[in-house]
């Protein structure tokens, strides 16, 4: 039961282009989304988030947009560089729920940045 | 900047033998998880521990596994008798609560031989 999907398991771009991952949910509670990025052999660390009442969030070179309509939430990140290669994994929370802060992760999409 | 400290870094076990992995979570953090990573697989919940009992549990975290957190600052996962299966990378996790943001360790690899 893939809650959260990120149907890309790659994704590889050119240094100084956007990059734009892309993630789906299909619980309708979630109400917070997160995105983490994870070198090898590290722990994911967290990166940007976003809660249902907003549909964008901006952190420098990262956006989140979300479309709850869609069940959609993407990444974007402008101008790529090659540290941001990585895995990058959405994650969604239902704050509203017993409060236990649990993270229900997507797969990951692996982003290469190529100079 | 504070941060998640799991030990050991890798450990490597026979079958069915006990193994206890340790976190000392952010120190003023209150809500505590393990999460784990099969190799190419997804990071997975495990528990989450709030006022020293857990709060959730996952239908992988069976009779096998406990969690404790001894002293007020170490948060172990204990697997009582280790399965091939259980070979992954093992995230614990805290948060303050307030958004939800989790901060993780480093992780800790368990290969079951």
């Amino acid at each position: 039961d893939q809650q959260v999907k990120q149907n890309s398991p790659s994704l590889s771009v050119q240094e100084g282009r956007i990059s734009i991952l892309n993630c789906d949910y299909t619980n309708s509670m979630f109400d917070y989304f997160l995105w983490y990025k994870k070198y090898p052999a590290e722990g994911p660390t967290f990166l940007i988030s976003i809660s249902s009442i907003k549909d964008k969030n901006e952190d420098g070179r990262f956006t989140v947009f979300l479309n709850k309509s869609a069940k959609h939430l993407s990444l974007h990140i402008v101008p790529s560089q090659p540290g941001d290669s990585a895995v990058y994994f959405c994650a969604a929370s239902d704050l509203s729920g017993a409060g236990s802060y649990q993270l229900t992760f997507g797969k990951g999409t692996k982003l290469s940045v190529i100079p | 900047e504070p941060e998640v400290t799991q030990t050991p870094s890798h450990q490597v076990t026979q079958m069915g033998q006990e193994v206890i992995l340790r976190c000392v979570p952010i120190s003023n953090h209150l809500y505590f998880y393990w999460y784990r990573q099969i190799l190419g697989q997804k990071v997975e919940f495990l528990v989450s521990f709030y006022n020293n009992e857990i709060s959730e549990k996952s239908e992988i975290f069976d009779d096998q596994f406990s969690v404790e957190r001894p002293d007020g600052s170490n948060f172990t996962l204990k697997i009582r008798s280790t399965k091939l299966e259980d070979s992954a990378m093992y995230f614990c996790a805290s948060t303050g609560g307030g958004y939800g943001e989790l901060f993780f360790g480093e992780g800790s690899r368990l290969t079951v031989l």
